[in-house]
C-alpha cells in the first residue's frame, strides 16, 4: 500500500539557511499535518491544511510557513534556520481530516542545523 | 490542558513475555487514542486506533485497551520477540486541544532480549 512520502529525507544546512521540505500525501487523503520531534522529544504539532486551507496551527515559529498544493502535497519552508531547528520533520496524512480519522505518518526528514 | 504521560519510560522483557505498556492522560474528554511504534532514528507506524466510544481494539498480537473515565489506555503485546524492541508512544486527539493536534506522550523504550 502507498504510504507518506517525505523529500528530502536528509538535509544539512548552515545558520540563517533556508531549507524547504516536501510531503506527498496517502492517495486521497487531503489532509495533511506536520509534526516536529527534537532529540530525546516527543513529536509537537506545527501545522495542519485541510483541502488546500489551513485548517490548524501549533507551535510554528514565524520563520517557518507551509501550504498544501492543488494535488494535496504540502511545503513546509524554513526561513532563518537556528541550530535548534535540528530535528526530524514528520508529515502525516489522513482521509477527510475527521476527527475520528487515522494519521499516517511519513519516515521523516532528518534536518541538521551547523 | 491535555497532558499524556507513558510509564515507565523504558522496559526490558525476555523473549515470549507478554508486554504491557501504559498511556495516561489527563483529560478524558478524548476523541480517540493512537499508538505507534517508532525505531531508531525512523518514523512513526502507527499499530492501533481506539476511538472515544470504544473500550479495545485488537490486531494480531496487539491489544489495545481505552477506559475513558480513568484517563488509561494499555497495550499489550503477547508473547513479545526480539524484533518488537522499539519505542512505543501513545497520542490523543481531544478538544481541548487544536483541532489537528495529536498530543503524544514521552514513550516507552521496549527491549526484548533473545
Amino acid at each position: 500500500a502507498a504510504g507518506v512520502i517525505q523529500s528530502p529525507r536528509h538535509l544539512i544546512k548552515e545558520k540563517r539557511e533556508t531549507a524547504t521540505l516536501k510531503c506527498y500525501p496517502i492517495p486521497r487523503h487531503d489532509t495533511v499535518y506536520w509534526y516536529q520531534q527534537g532529540p530525546g522529544q516527543d513529536p509537537q504539532f506545527l501545522i495542519s491544511f485541510y483541502e488546500k486551507m489551513q485548517s490548524d496551527k501549533g507551535s510554528i515559529p514565524d520563520r517557518f510557513s507551509a501550504q498544501q498544493f492543488s494535488d494535496y502535497h504540502s511545503e513546509l519552508n524554513m526561513s532563518s534556520l537556528e541550530l535548534g531547528d535540528s530535528a526530524l520533520y514528520f508529515c502525516a496524512s489522513s482521509l477527510s481530516g475527521g476527527l475520528s480519522e487515522t494519521q499516517y505518518f511519513g519516515p521523516g526528514t532528518r534536518l541538521l542545523v551547523l | 490542558k491535555q497532558e499524556v504521560t507513558q510509564i515507565p519510560a523504558a522496559l526490558s522483557v525476555p523473549e515470549g513475555e507478554n508486554l504491557v505498556l501504559n498511556c495516561s492522560f489527563t483529560d478524558s474528554a478524548i476523541y480517540n487514542l493512537q499508538w505507534f511504534r517508532q525505531d531508531p532514528g525512523k518514523g512513526l507506524t502507527s499499530l492501533l486506533l481506539i476511538q472515544s466510544s470504544q473500550r479495545e481494539q485488537t490486531s494480531g498480537r496487539l491489544n489495545a485497551s481505552l477506559d475513558k473515565s480513568s484517563g488509561r489506555s494499555t497495550l499489550y503485546i503477547a508473547a513479545s520477540q526480539p524484533g518488537d524492541s522499539a519505542t512505543y508512544l501513545c497520542a490523543v486527539r481531544s478538544p481541548s486541544a487544536s483541532w489537528g493536534k495529536l498530543q503524544f506522550g514521552a514513550g516507552t523504550q521496549v527491549v526484548v532480549t533473545p
